[in-house]
């Protein structure tokens, strides 16, 4: 399976800032995506991160808030922007690198703290 | 209603014992299944996919009822180190998108 690091790890910030996290992936992998979990919550889809064009956004998340770029096939960022207390989540990227029928590999997650 | 739902727990077993979490789906166009192990403040790992045949692993025995669009997962023996949050996932053959359930915690105590 595809190896993942994501950067930053974690981070504590001052509302109004913006945070960029990125993963990078030791392989080409067609399907890269963003989740979001809160504090004792599972995981949230945030979007599907495209190469050459712009995300796939689930209902509840736009792109104004949490812009995201998948220059190439190895590499995406998401920037939580103008972030407030509620932000405060971790938040993970996702990758396979098989078809439908295969497990997702995660990075190891972005602790955000927005204070 | 949510579209993987499971039973939260948290389930709390002495060691040996053997636990079994359920969960269901609303899709029926779902495609692939799957049960993620996610230890405290780590990221979630693929446990072992769910097949319609029923698939074993060591200790750990998925099952998969397309007819009741439901999931389960035995363990046997349980160990200290099987506690965590066990997360069934749904893929959807559509887009590709994982959708998980809300995890069920597993207590296994001396």
């Amino acid at each position: 399976s595809a190896v993942i690091s994501q950067k930053p790890s974690r981070d504590i910030c001052q509302r109004g800032t913006s945070l960029t996290i990125q993963c990078q992936v030791d392989s080409q992998v067609t399907m890269m995506f963003w989740y979001r979990q809160q504090p004792g919550q599972s995981l949230t889809l945030i979007a599907t991160a495209n190469q050459g064009s712009e995300a796939t956004y689930e209902s509840g998340f736009v792109i104004d808030k949490f812009p995201i770029s998948r220059p190439n096939l190895t590499f995406s960022t998401l920037t939580v922007s103008n972030m407030s207390p509620e932000d405060s989540s971790i938040y993970l990227c996702s990758v396979t690198t098989g078809g439908v029928g295969y497990g997702y590999t995660f990075g190891s997650g972005t602790r955000l703290t927005v204070v | 209603r949510k579209e993987v739902e499971q039973d939260p727990g948290p389930f709390n077993v002495p060691e040996g014992a053997t636990v079994a979490f359920n969960c269901t789906y609303s899709n029926s166009a779902s495609q692939s299944f799957f049960w993620y192990r996610q230890d405290c403040r780590k990221e979630p790992k693929l446990l072992m996919s769910v097949y319609s045949s029923g698939n074993e692993d060591g200790r750990f025995t998925a099952q998969l009822n397309r007819a009741s669009q439901y999931i389960s997962l035995l363990i046997r023996d349980s160990k200290l180190s099987d506690s965590a949050t066990y997360l069934c996932v749904v893929n959807d053959g559509n887009t590709g998108k994982l959708i998980f359930g809300q995890g069920t915690t597993l207590q296994v105590k001396p």
